[in-house]
């Protein structure tokens, strides 16, 4: 089967830097996604990693280390507007993706 | 912006009854799916397609079905409805490869 496991819950303030961290379990892995979702909206891309290291696009980072099935979304520069739940997903090909249960961030002004 | 739609936004219906819920894309992407999610909780896979008459089961698949006869058409019918299907059912798709899924806006089914 497949697992990813992450925090349920993070607070920060506005301004700050916080890390949403995801450990993986699942075969024939390829990479690893990041969603973000808004209270009653749809969940939306944010970032993708095939390989190892750092991808970087504005002030959200996605890091992944695949020899220890982790990763992490590193969101800089917090705004309000940033308050919204976080979603690891697994890519194993063929099959759909799977979610993590999610990680709700507060952001406090 | 992305080209995927639900129908309906929101739907209350009496337990037994059945229902269909309509997915559609224009971007002529391959894969598509559906997930159940309660409010504030993970995404549960119900069905996906890799593409025109190829359909796989989730884990929640056991009381619906799904159609994938057109590729840009997903649509989702339980057969009949009962209050534990009370939840929000979210339709995606992607390209082939799982780097990017496109979310529609959501059916939020209520069942009394």
């Amino acid at each position: 089967g497949q697992s990813l496991e992450q925090p349920s819950e993070v607070t920060a303030v506005e301004g700050a830097i916080v890390q949403i961290n995801c450990t993986y379990q699942t075969s024939g892995f390829y990479g690893l996604s990041w969603y973000q979702q808004h209270d009653g909206g749809a969940p939306t891309f944010l970032s993708y990693n095939a390989l190892d290291g750092l991808e970087e696009t504005g002030r959200f980072s996605s890091f992944l280390s695949r020899s220890d099935s982790y990763g992490y979304l590193l969101l800089q520069e917090l705004q309000m507007k940033d308050s919204a739940s976080y979603f690891c997903a697994s890519d194993t090909g063929r099959r759909a993706l799977t979610f993590g249960s999610g990680t709700r961030l507060q952001v406090q002004p | 912006e992305a080209d995927i739609y639900q129908t309906p936004r929101y739907l209350v219906i009496g337990t037994g009854k059945k229902i269909t819920l309509e997915c559609s894309q224009t971007m002529g992407h391959d894969k598509m799916y559906w997930y159940q999610q309660d409010p504030g909780m993970e995404l549960h896979l119900i069905h996906y397609s890799y593409g025109v008459n190829s359909t796989e089961k989730g884990d929640l698949s056991s009381e619906s079905t799904v159609s994938r006869i057109r590729t840009e058409h997903f649509p989702l019918t339980l057969e009949s409805a009962r209050p534990s299907h009370t939840s929000q059912y979210l339709c995606a798709s992607s390209e082939q490869q799982n780097t990017e899924a496109f979310f529609g806006q959501g059916t939020r089914l209520t069942v009394v």
